[in-house]
């Protein structure tokens, strides 16, 4: 079966650090480019991070840039977002999300369960 | 950055009604467009891409149209498993944008 599965969420305090990880299996890992992306309670889906294939193109969304670092081991078929100095408008429900591009469009076809992160003293 | 607005943001239907739900980009992202569908507590699942191809498994009742920076979703006819979030996203440049969603309720 196809999966993702998130871990390494929890309560952080505002400016601390916090490492997310995302166990693939199923496919084919190191073919495919990753994503995170987050969803704040009540709030839509925000994309924040992608890391191509072979890591020689990483992207950031602004919220996050300077802040959080995403990464990947294609032998161990894991994704990794370390998130420093976090805020409280970090708080929310963290996804991986596998990107599948076919014919020259892409889109996210697999998706984690989500990984909870609160940012709070 | 490509901006995506969603209307409505709300939508009340009934069982049976056909809903279409537009997507406008703030620049032209060709077909560059993914419909997901979000259900309380879950992760999205994709229900269209490039703008028109239904991924396998979704019903037929789901269609999607539109090139440039117009795009629709359209549900034939509602079922009661359909009642959910609605979000599109553009995947022509970064950063990949969502729209802001369109909860669809039952009347």
């Amino acid at each position: 079966e196809v999966q993702l599965v998130e871990s390494g969420g929890g309560l952080v305090q505002p400016g601390g650090s916090l490492r997310l990880s995302c166990a693939a299996s199923g496919f084919t890992f190191r073919s495919y480019c990753m994503n995170w992306v987050r969803q704040a309670p009540g709030k839509g889906l925000e994309w924040i991070s992608y890391i191509s294939n072979s890591e020689i193109i990483i992207n950031y969304a602004d919220s996050v840039k300077g802040r959080f670092t995403i990464s990947r081991d294609n032998a161990k078929n894991s994704l990794y977002l370390q998130m420093n100095s976090l805020r409280a408008e970090d708080t929310a429900v963290y996804y991986c999300a596998r990107r599948d591009c076919r014919r020259g469009n892409c889109q996210f076809d697999i998706w984690g369960q989500g990984t909870l992160v609160t940012v709070s003293s | 950055d490509i901006q995506l607005t969603q209307s409505p943001s709300f939508l009340s239907a009934s069982v049976g009604d056909r809903v279409t739900i537009t997507c406008r980009a703030s620049q032209d992202i060709s077909t560059s467009l993914a419909w997901y569908q979000q259900k309380p507590g879950k992760a999205p699942n994709l229900l269209i891409y490039a703008a028109s191809t239904l991924q396998s498994g979704v019903p037929s009742s789901f269609s999607g149209s539109g090139s440039g920076t117009e795009f629709t979703l359209t549900i034939s006819s509602l079922q009661p498993e359909d009642f959910a979030t609605y979000y599109c996203q553009q995947l022509n440049s970064f950063p990949y944008t969502f729209g802001q969603g369109t909860k669809l309720e039952i009347k």
